[in-house]
């Protein structure tokens, strides 16, 4: 199994709080992924990452903000979490990105109240 | 816009029967696509990928048919076993998009909730 853990493996949270999930890897790999999995949509990318410092968007990124200081770890964070963005919240390492496997980590369930 | 669809929300199949799972896509840019097996509480891991320049891909049990010119793909698992209960997504992915290089990003489909009964 690829070395990736995510933290904290859940958590329950209020509205308005800020919350910051973090992706750890010990596989050296290039590409980062965050995406949220909900009932009816599958899975959706919210950012992703192709390097340390190098960030872009995703399909559902309103409201979500990443920082990539090290290769090692992706953090994501919701400023003021809102009810909606409730789901659980999976990450994703890829060595060369295009037609490579994506591996996943265990997943965050996040739930804003 | 949903650009990848699994019109199946659930398949049941007996064990030893043959289970065919489906996908369509919309975008004509997506050239690689890959298939993966969810179980309940863990990660999605990767099962089986296949290139748009093959129309087939095959590894053990497991078959992905692509049909680009009706912009379908299928997933088949022979024989069926009760180990193969999940939820199965397929995911398509392109070369470049308009902004140039697609970094690899997937875009998924809802998935499909397998049961295989013994």
């Amino acid at each position: 199994d690829a070395g990736i853990t995510q933290s904290p493996r859940h958590k329950v949270t209020e509205t308005g709080t800020p919350v910051t999930l973090r992706c750890h890897q010990t596989e050296n790999h290039r590409y980062m992924y965050w995406y949220r999995q909900d009932p009816g949509h599958g899975l959706r990318l919210i950012h992703y990452s192709y390097g340390v410092k190098d960030t872009d968007k995703g399909e559902v990124s309103d409201g979500y903000s990443v920082s990539r200081s090290k290769t090692e770890d992706f953090l994501l964070t919701l400023e003021s979490a809102t009810s909606s963005q409730t789901s659980v919240y999976f990450c994703a390492i890829s060595l060369r990105g295009y037609t490579d496997t994506q591996y996943f980590g265990p997943g965050t369930r996040l739930t804003v109240l | 816009d949903q650009q990848v669809k699994q019109n199946s929300p659930s398949l049941s199949v007996q064990e030893g029967r043959i289970s065919i799972l489906n996908c369509d896509y919309t975008n004509s840019m997506f050239d690689y696509f890959l298939w993966y097996k969810k179980y309940p509480a863990e990660g999605p891991t990767f099962l089986i990928s296949i290139s748009s320049i093959k129309d087939k891909n095959e590894d053990g049990r497991f078959t992905v048919f692509l049909n680009k010119s009706a912009k379908h793909l299928s997933l088949h698992i022979v024989p069926s076993q009760p180990g193969d209960s999940a939820v199965y997504f397929c995911a398509a992915s392109a070369r470049a998009n308009a902004g140039g290089t697609s970094y690899g990003k997937l875009t998924f489909g809802q998935g499909t909730i397998l049961t295989v009964h013994p």
